[in-house]
């Protein structure tokens, strides 16, 4: 079974552009997360999609958009980019059943802003 | 506001060595708990941990969970230049609400 699998693996910008980053969940995997990973912050949650629809969101200003597609392939979306958005962005896949629910990890998409 | 709380943040150890690793929790509807390894790259699951007292064990890795004391422990024993990572504990709480992780113990191993 593939894994979680994120595109692109590498990403540089310039402030003030923006940014598309998608995430293709585990085969029958319904629930993608997003998070956003930077030295000394741990890792902190952007959103979630299941079945399409945003079921949660962290406090990330508006700027941080997502969507979930029918085959539950996801994709972020940063508007007017920050040097503060420089991160490492993960996304995560599960089956969305919250008894037993555990989440999968891509490899990442490495953004830099400059 | 939930909480999930690591330690150390930190640790160096000699190759050989055992370690213990904590994670407490304090969150409203307690489901399970999970472990994580970051190398460089995404997190590999570890471990998920419903049961009290039920130690979960695959290698030199071994993790147990305490829901009355409200923390688990990562025990690793033997350590290798390998084993050396981010730690991430993380928790599943009931009703739709993410996952709250912890900020991680970073584990240096050194030969």
């Amino acid at each position: 079974k593939a894994g979680v699998t994120q595109t692109p693996r590498y990403l540089i910008k310039t402030r003030g552009q923006q940014v598309t980053l998608s995430c293709s969940p585990i085969s029958g995997h319904r629930s993608v997360s997003w998070y956003q990973q930077t030295p000394g912050q741990g890792l902190q949650f952007l959103f979630e999609y299941f079945s399409e629809t945003q079921r949660n969101k962290g406090n990330f200003p508006g700027r941080f958009s997502g969507r979930q597609f029918s085959n539950s392939r996801s994709e972020m979306n940063v508007s007017t980019l920050e040097l503060g958005d420089s991160a490492l962005y993960l996304c995560a896949s599960s089956s969305g059943d919250r008894v037993t629910d555990t989440q999968y990890f891509g490899p990442g998409t490495r953004l830099t802003v400059l | 506001e939930d909480k999930v709380v690591q330690s150390p943040l930190s640790l160096v150890v000699h190759e050989g060595d055992t370690v213990t690793l904590n994670c407490s929790y304090e969150v409203t509807n307690f489901r399970s708990l999970l472990w994580y390894k970051q190398e460089k790259k995404a997190p590999t699951f570890l471990f998920m941990l419903t049961s009290s007292g039920i130690e979960k064990k695959s290698g030199r890795l071994s993790s147990i969970l305490d829901k009355k004391e409200l923390f688990s422990i990562l025990n690793i024993t033997a350590t290798q230049t390998g084993d050396s990572a981010v730690y991430l504990c993380a928790v599943v709480v009931s009703g739709n609400t993410p996952l709250v992780f912890g900020k991680g113990t970073r584990l240096s191993v050194i030969a």
